[in-house]
């Protein structure tokens, strides 16, 4: 099954307002991370946040994590221009085998000058 | 340190032709995973390699598809016989154990014709 689907799937604002993205997954997690994409890049890792931290921050960014909602949020605050990419949450299983990082459909985000 | 490598960035094929990617992954790391990302949906697993064993490859579409990891090393991914539904961009990532961020490379674009 899917893991890691984002919301919403594309979003559009000013420079300067915050951006805020979502993230539901399915199945228990040792730690979810969020990566960016530039069009025509590869992904870019942004920040990680374990199983056992609610609330994570790195420059511009604010990460929340609800295991019991399986579900977190990626936000960006005092959006620019450079900003504007496709960003998409992936989830690493919480098992004591090896399993596979999986990555949702992401959202798409424009910020307007 | 180098990152992650990928060769070719695009490559335009007709259907029925073989093409084979090539991914260098960071030197000394373990974990290899193939993605794809077709017309701007989900990124897609394919396989993850530790070391030169296949950990999981429950995400190859086929047996057209075929990936080594020689001697642990580079990892290469060859499509034999290409159809249409393959075109999508193809990432390789890297990671040096788990759990733990994954470092990719900027993804092969494949076109079938």
């Amino acid at each position: 099954s899917q893991q890691g689907e984002e919301d919403p799937q594309a979003l559009s604002i000013q420079e300067g307002e915050n951006a805020t993205m979502n993230c539901s997954y399915k199945t228990s997690i040792n730690n979810l991370q969020w990566y960016r994409q530039n069009s025509g890049r590869g992904l870019v890792h942004l920040i990680l946040i374990r199983s056992n931290e609610r609330e994570k921050h790195s420059g511009r960014l604010r990460v929340t994590l609800d295991t019991s909602k399986k579900s977190s949020s990626l936000l960006i605050t005092a959006s620019r221009a450079a900003d504007t990419a496709s960003y998409f949450c992936a989830t690493d299983p919480n098992s004591g085998g090896y399993q596979k990082v999986t990555f949702g459909t992401g959202t798409k985000l424009q910020v307007i000058p | 340190e180098a990152g992650v490598t990928q060769f070719p960035s695009h490559s335009v094929i007709e259907k029925g032709q073989t093409v084979t990617l090539r991914c260098d992954p960071i030197s000394g790391h373990d974990n290899l995973y193939w993605y794809r990302r077709v017309m701007g949906k989900e990124i897609k697993f394919l396989l993850h390699f530790v070391k030169e064993s296949k950990q999981d490859e429950s995400g190859m579409p086929n047996n057209r598809f075929l990936a080594e990891r020689t001697g642990g090393t580079y990892s290469t991914l060859k499509v034999q016989p290409a159809e249409l539904e393959d075109s999508g961009v193809y990432f390789c990532a890297s990671k040096a154990s788990r759990p733990g961020e994954l470092f990719f490379g900027e993804g092969s674009r494949l076109t079938v014709l």
